[in-house]
């Protein structure tokens, strides 16, 4: 039992480069949740997910796409990083249990 | 507009005192507030919470105070301990599945 997994751990990436945060658990939550951990700004919702299929935007969700094909996984996508999107992002599910985190740098 | 706001960025506190830290929120349909500890490079870890019907809930060296009419809610660690020290946030919901977050307290308990 695993609970929330997030991959991978650190990417370091140029500014109009996509990539995809993974958030996996095995807990069978039927709530999943990113959010961004800024200095001075605390943790803040950019997406969450009611059920599998379901999506809803957060707090800070523009930049940012997700997608929740099965109940287990709910993908974070940056189309085209930028700068501003430097930070600590943690996946949560149900209960608020949060992964260990991906440190993302965009250069 | 920060709903959730944790006025004191950081706070020092002697070991086997009491820590209190607060938290204060403006939206009066939240009902539910967590406290989250959170070490370097982990994830939070809930810690405790408590319902908009109570005023008070304990575990162990823990207690959430929550007072409605000001809108405002502590967390009180009593006694302190090194390992106590962390980032502490406070969050809040009400009851839409999405939870609002504080800026966070850095607690340093000092030996």
């Amino acid at each position: 039992n695993a609970g929330v997994t997030q991959t991978p751990k650190f990417r370091v990436l140029k500014t109009g480069q996509s990539m995809t945060l993974l958030c996996a658990q095995d807990m069978n939550h039927e709530y999943m949740y990113w959010y961004r951990q800024d200095p001075g700004m605390g943790l803040r919702l950019i997406h969450y997910s009611v059920g599998e299929g379901t999506t809803a935007k957060g707090e800070v969700p523009d930049g940012y796409n997700v997608s929740r094909l099965k109940k287990q996984n709910f993908l974070l996508g940056l189309e085209s990083a930028a700068p501003s999107q430097t930070s600590v992002y943690f996946c949560a599910s149900s209960y608020q249990l949060f992964g260990s985190g991906t440190r993302l740098t965009v250069v | 507009d920060q709903q959730v706001k944790q006025n004191s960025p950081s706070l020092s506190v002697q070991e086997g005192r009491i820590s209190i830290l607060n938290c204060d929120y403006t939206n009066s349909m939240f009902d539910y507030f967590l406290w989250y500890k959170k070490y370097p490079a982990e994830g939070p870890t809930f810690l405790i919470s408590i319902s908009s019907i109570k005023d008070k809930n304990e575990d162990g060296r823990f207690t959430v105070f929550l007072n409605k009419s000001a809108k405002h809610l502590s967390l009180h660690i009593v006694p302190s301990q090194p390992g106590d020290s962390a980032v502490y946030f406070c969050a809040a919901t009400s009851g839409t599945y999405k939870y609002i977050f504080g800026t966070g307290t850095r607690l340093k308990v000092l030996a």
